[in-house]
């Protein structure tokens, strides 16, 4: 259980468009969830806390007109890059946790999506 | 505030032998804590968590981690190393700083085995 999937897995874009990636929740509800980037050979970096019905809560640091997340349902949340440079290439990952979990939970990780911008 | 600290960027062992990834950590408030593994290509994995339960925590594939807040670590340790444990380690701190939970990820070990 506690399957989290994202697609595309791998994207590759011109500059200036935008790429929408999306997380699902196979087998639980998640109220909350949560999208990171990595760059190559470095830790995770959260950017944003996405909560279902309401606006996400971006870090320090993260563009919100740029990044844009929704959270629809329950099982759902995507990240739009949107006018995408190749500075935004990266590895994106999102993560679920089940409601009720508190604060203290697991959180479940999708397999990422790799972003390349040319 | 709240910080994490993995305090060796590469670890390589022998198979079969001792492993030890080492994490030190930061918090104004009691926090959880958890150990990740990521595989090549594949998604991070939950190895262990602490969430002021038992300080020895046993986590999944012979892991298991020591929760000490006299030394503020919870280093990661396995008995005997195997090769399909390469793979990069991530320690993770999370707790409530200022009314708002926070989640923060360590830099990350890289694990080797040695044949």
């Amino acid at each position: 259980g506690a399957v989290v999937s994202q697609h595309p897995s791998w994207v590759i874009c011109k500059s200036g468009t935008s790429v929408k990636i999306e997380c699902r929740s196979l087998d639980f509800q998640a109220t909350t969830m949560f999208w990171y980037r990595q760059f190559p050979k470095q830790s995770l970096m959260l950017m944003a806390t996405s909560n279902e019905g309401s606006k996400a809560t971006y870090e320090q640091g993260v563009e919100k007109d740029k990044f844009l997340i929704n959270h629809a349902s329950l099982t759902l949340s995507t990240l739009t890059v949107t006018s995408a440079h190749p500075e935004d290439s990266s590895f994106y990952i999102c993560s679920a946790s089940p409601p009720l979990a508190g604060l203290s939970d697991t959180q479940y990780f999708g397999p990422g999506t790799r972003l390349t911008v040319l | 505030a709240q910080s994490v600290t993995q305090l060796d960027s590469h670890v390589s062992v022998s198979e079969g032998t001792p492993v030890l990834l080492r994490c030190n950590y930061s918090s104004s408030y009691s926090p959880s804590l958890f150990w990740y593994v990521q595989h090549p290509n594949k998604g991070l994995q939950l190895l262990l968590k602490y969430t002021s339960a038992a300080t020895l925590v046993k986590g999944i594939n012979g892991f298991e981690a020591e929760f000490k807040k006299s030394e503020t670590s919870f280093h990661l340790t396995k008995p005997s190393a195997h090769m399909s444990d390469a793979a990069e380690y991530f320690c993770v701190v999370w707790g409530v700083y200022s009314s708002a939970s926070k989640i923060i990820f360590g830099s990350g070990t890289r694990l080797s085995i040695r044949p």
